[in-house]
């Protein structure tokens, strides 16, 4: 497995339901992000772990989203009680910043999950 | 704030034609720059990206950027366009002078390219 992967790819869900995504990481990348992307826009950020500390959340992340990575290698995002505005693409990106740390790093993306609430 | 912009939301180029797609950006300190394309349906695919060096920065597919600091620009371009090359393009800065606790990329809202034969 050379890549990001996301389970499921598709969600399908009635509004008030719960919803959560898992994400893979590249092996050995110890950033992982994740994103929502709605129609016609670019991607926007969520939240951010460096190994299994959260290290960011932003403000988009409302208390019914909770995201956790316990062991530092996959990352779950939960959605409570959904709402129809929940529907979007949600990205998952892993990234390796090296010995020197900082921000250059690249993020590489999954295929996502796409999740519709009816 | 950082922010990024794509002015077109869609760029049309025959096949066999030069391409660019346009993306300018704010950062208060040293951007970091990135391109990525998208295919429907599907995750982002990293092309190239700029830290520090030479100002044109070359990638994947045949793609290449020039960042140009007076401007705040970091065009993508490509000599010869294909038709396979039709898909969505993201541009997305870093501010490099946050700190390396500062994740996230900005996107730009992206820019459609349609490549005809």
């Amino acid at each position: 497995d050379t890549g990001v992967s996301q389970n499921p790819r598709h969600k399908i869900t009635k509004r008030g339901q719960n919803v959560t995504f898992r994400c893979d990481p590249i092996s050995e990348h110890n950033r992982l992000y994740w994103y929502r992307q709605t129609l016609g826009q670019g991607p926007e950020f969520l939240t951010y772990f460096q190994n299994e500390a959260q290290l960011e959340k932003s403000r988009l992340l409302s208390d019914r989203f909770s995201a956790e990575r316990p062991k530092g290698s996959f990352s779950t995002l939960e959605i409570q009680r959904t709402e129809q505005g929940d529907s979007a693409m949600y990205l998952c990106a892993s990234s390796d910043p090296g010995l020197a740390g900082g921000s250059t790093d690249t993020q590489y993306f999954g295929p996502g999950t796409r999740l519709t609430v009816l | 704030a950082q922010s990024v912009a794509q002015p077109e939301d869609q760029v049309n180029v025959a096949e066999g034609n030069p391409l660019t797609v346009k993306c300018t950006y704010s950062v208060s300190g040293n951007p970091y720059l990135f391109w990525y394309v998208q295919y429907p349906n599907r995750g982002l695919q990293f092309l190239l990206k700029y830290i520090t060096g030479d100002n044109l920065v070359k990638g994947s597919y045949g793609f290449e950027a020039e960042f140009n600091k007076s401007q705040t620009s970091f065009h993508l371009k490509k000599p010869s366009a294909l038709v396979s090359d039709s898909a969505l393009y993201f541009c997305a800065v870093r501010d490099g002078d946050y700190g390396g606790s500062q994740g996230n990329l900005i996107f730009g809202k992206g820019t459609k390219l349609s490549v005809k034969p």
